[in-house]
C-alpha cells in the first residue's frame, strides 16, 4: 500500500462530463504534484502545488484545474476532455524544506486510469 | 526536450544475473533520483544521489553518478523476478525547484 492515496482507481469519461480526480496524503508534506502517463512514457509533470497554493504550472490546458483545499488534499477537475487525455494520472507528495533548493523524493500514488469516450 | 535519456530500453536477464541501467542529462543538477514502476502501479523512490555524491549503495541496488559526463548507472545484483518493473532515472535540475524530470525508463524483465 502507498501512503498517497488516490480516487477512482479507474474513470470512464465522456467528453462532455464533469469529473475530479482526488489525492490524500497524511505524511505532513507541502508539496503536491499531478502528472500525466501515458502508456511506456515517463510521468510527465503538470502542475506543483507548495504550501497549498499553485507553484508551477505547465502549461496545462484549462479543461483541467486543479485544487489543494488542504495540506493533505489534492484535487484534479476535469471538464470537456478529448480522447488524447486517457492516461494514467498520477499524484505524488514530498516534504519542502523552506531554506534549500533540494528536491527531496516524491512519493506517488497508484494513480486514476482515465479513459475518455 | 528530454532532460533523462535512459538506456537499455529494455532488459532481459535471469534469476541471479545482475542488471545494468544507464542514465544521462544535459544541465546541472542538485540530484539524481531512480524511481522503479511495477505495471499498473505509481513510482517507488529507490535511491536520491546528491550532485557533490560518486556512488551511493542501498541493499542490492548501487549507484554512480559522474557529473563530468553527465551520466548515472543503476545496478540491481542478484535480480529476482520480483525486480521485473520499469526503472526511470529523474533529475532534479538547479534552475527549476519542484520540478523532477523523467528519463524514458528501462523495462527490466527478470524471469526465473
Amino acid at each position: 500500500d502507498t501512503e498517497v492515496t488516490q480516487t477512482p482507481k479507474h474513470l470512464v469519461m465522456g467528453m462532455t462530463n464533469k469529473k475530479s480526480l482526488k489525492c490524500e496524503q497524511h505524511m505532513g508534506h507541502r508539496a503536491m504534484y499531478w502528472y500525466k502517463q501515458k502508456a511506456k512514457k515517463p510521468p510527465e509533470l503538470m502542475f506543483v502545488y507548495s504550501y497549498e497554493k499553485l507553484s508551477i504550472n505547465e502549461s496545462v490546458p484549462s479543461r483541467f484545474s486543479p485544487e489543494c483545499p488542504n495540506s493533505s488534499l489534492l484535487n484534479l477537475h476535469l471538464h470537456a476532455l478529448q480522447p488524447e487525455d486517457s492516461a494514467l494520472y498520477l499524484c505524488a507528495s514530498s516534504p519542502k524544506e523552506t531554506n534549500s533548493n533540494s528536491n527531496q523524493p516524491q512519493h506517488f500514488g497508484d494513480g486514476t486510469r482515465l479513459s475518455i469516450l | 526536450s528530454q532532460q533523462g535519456e535512459e538506456d537499455p530500453q529494455a532488459l532481459s536477464i535471469q534469476e541471479g544475473e545482475n542488471a545494468t541501467m544507464n542514465c544521462s542529462y544535459k544541465t546541472s543538477i542538485n540530484n539524481l533520483q531512480w524511481y522503479r514502476q511495477n505495471s499498473g502501479r505509481g513510482l517507488v523512490h529507490l535511491i536520491l544521489i546528491r550532485s557533490n555524491e560518486r556512488e551511493k549503495h542501498s541493499g542490492r541496488l548501487r549507484v554512480t553518478l559522474d557529473t563530468s559526463k553527465k551520466s548515472s548507472s543503476l545496478l540491481i545484483t542478484a535480480s529476482r523476478a520480483a525486480d521485473t518493473a520499469s526503472y526511470f532515472c529523474a533529475t532534479a535540475r538547479t534552475d527549476s525547484w519542484g520540478k523532477l524530470q523523467f528519463g524514458a525508463g528501462t523495462q527490466v524483465v527478470v524471469t526465473p
